[in-house]
């Protein structure tokens, strides 16, 4: 109950694109969803977050979904670059206490051909 | 802007020997991680402290790991006897007492031989 699953594990996007990587969960008291991305060498960086309580956050080129009764969220690059070629992990949290560790997807491998 | 620094970036050790990872979360947080990333696979959870105790371990922090705030900066790791199958990249994060948002160092690369 404790899982996120992520796919697809890599993807391949044309420059200018739409990259979609898709998230499910099944723990409803998770309330928090960030989106980390990872470049090869370097630690998880936030990208984009989002609670429950709104079906879609935007930032820029970077758009959460979520919906809430499937438990699923997802991450839409638009008009996607080279630059945006890296690793990205979806997670989620939701402790009852302030611990609010973070239970993490598998990642996804995503590669933007120019 | 303000960062969590790690220390060192990577470190080589024989198995059996003690290793300390560092970390300096950023100065106003209150609630520190360590994560591990095996090569390839997926970030895991391995221990959370806050107020100078842990708040919770995963199963894989077992008696061979502890952490401690020795001062007021730094946040350390440490594994007594390594094992071959620690070899991870290691994550220390921190977050601010309000919000959500945890903030990454740029890892240590552990490798056991």
């Amino acid at each position: 109950q404790q899982q996120v699953k992520q796919s697809p594990q890599s993807l391949i996007v044309q420059k200018g694109g739409i990259s979609i990587i898709n998230c499910a969960y099944e723990n409803t008291a998770f309330d928090y969803f960030p989106w980390y991305q990872q470049f090869p060498g370097k630690g998880p960086a936030l990208l984009i977050a989002i609670r429950p309580d709104v079906s879609e956050k935007k930032e820029g080129r970077f758009t959460i979904s979520f919906n809430k009764s499937a438990k699923q969220f997802s991450l839409h690059i638009m008009d996607s670059q080279p630059g945006d070629s890296a690793t990205y992990f979806c997670a989620a949290t939701g402790d009852a206490g302030n611990n609010r560790k973070l239970i993490w997807g598998l990642g996804t491998s995503l590669a933007v051909n120019p | 802007e303000p960062e969590v620094t790690q220390t060192p970036s990577h470190q080589v050790t024989q198995m059996g020997q003690e290793v300390i990872l560092r970390c300096v979360p950023i100065s106003n947080h209150l609630y520190f991680y360590w994560y591990r990333q095996i090569l390839g696979q997926k970030v895991e959870f391995l221990v959370s402290f806050y107020n100078n105790e842990i708040s919770e371990k995963s199963e894989i922090f077992d008696d061979q790991f502890s952490v401690e705030r020795p001062d007021g900066s730094n946040f350390t790791l440490k594994i007594r006897s390594t094992k071959l199958e620690d070899s991870a990249m290691y994550f220390c994060a921190s977050r601010p007492s309000s919000g959500n948002t945890q903030y990454f160092g740029p890892g240590t690369r552990l490798t056991v031989l």
